[in-house]
């Protein structure tokens, strides 16, 4: 069946970086696209960007240009989200979202909580 | 950008109708569709995909849930609503970049 795996929770102090990673299995990974989803503590869903999981082009929506980078390891099928230069308000849970040609993110990762604290 | 607004909240009684609404500031038809998609969020769940285009009912989603609409305009109706459906529900379009709506929190009377 088809499942996102994402790492697990991580506590950093402002000024640290952090990598998430979503390891994609029962598909063709390469035949989806893959994006990235932040949620605030009682927030609503906001969309960050996506990767081409075919080419690795990132495309990144305003608001995350710069600290954030999309990477690939698709020899094992794994998408990766970096931030780095930590932020208090880059706590939240990131989802990846596996993305079909019509534009349907139809699976969806279980969530990786990020903690920003000194 | 484009941004899509809903209402907060919506309290509806047990087998009763909940209509939840989405509207968008700019078309997000193309070329016969509507790029527009439902997802249902549970506290501490990731989100899981009710409606795709408007109005398909995406795998394993029971028919009590359908969506409508075109252009600016969507809703998504549960019909009846059973105590399971007690979650938050977000529109999103996908005709140019990406964005979601902030939320329609659905509570039970």
């Amino acid at each position: 069946q088809i499942q996102l795996v994402q790492s697990g929770p991580e506590l950093k102090k402002p000024g640290e970086s952090v990598k998430i990673s979503c390891k994609a299995s029962g598909y063709t990974f390469t035949d989806y696209a893959m994006h990235w989803v932040k949620q605030a503590p009682g927030k609503g869903l906001k969309w960050m960007g996506w990767i081409n999981t075919y080419t690795g082009k990132p495309t990144y929506a305003d608001d995350f240009k710069g600290r954030f980078v999309f990477s690939l390891e698709a020899s094992a099928s794994t998408a990766n989200l970096q931030i780095s230069n930590l932020k208090n308000e880059d706590t939240a849970t990131y989802f990846c979202a596996r993305e079909d040609n019509r534009g349907v993110m139809d699976a969806w990762g279980q969530g990786a909580s990020v903690t920003v604290s000194s | 950008d484009i941004v899509l607004t809903q209402s907060p909240a919506l309290a509806v009684s047990l087998g009763q109708r909940a209509t939840i609404s989405c509207k968008t500031n700019q078309n997000v038809d193309y070329y016969g569709n509507s790029y527009m998609h439902w997802y249902q969020q549970k506290p501490g769940q990731q989100p899981k995909l009710l409606i795709y285009l408007a109005s398909n009912l995406a795998s394993g989603i029971p028919a009590r849930f359908s969506g409508r609409g075109s252009g600016t305009d969507f809703t998504l109706t549960i019909d009846p609503v059973e105590a399971d459906d007690t979650a938050t529900y977000y529109c999103q379009q996908s005709r140019n970049l990406r964005t979601f709506g902030g939320g329609t929190k659905l509570e039970l009377k």
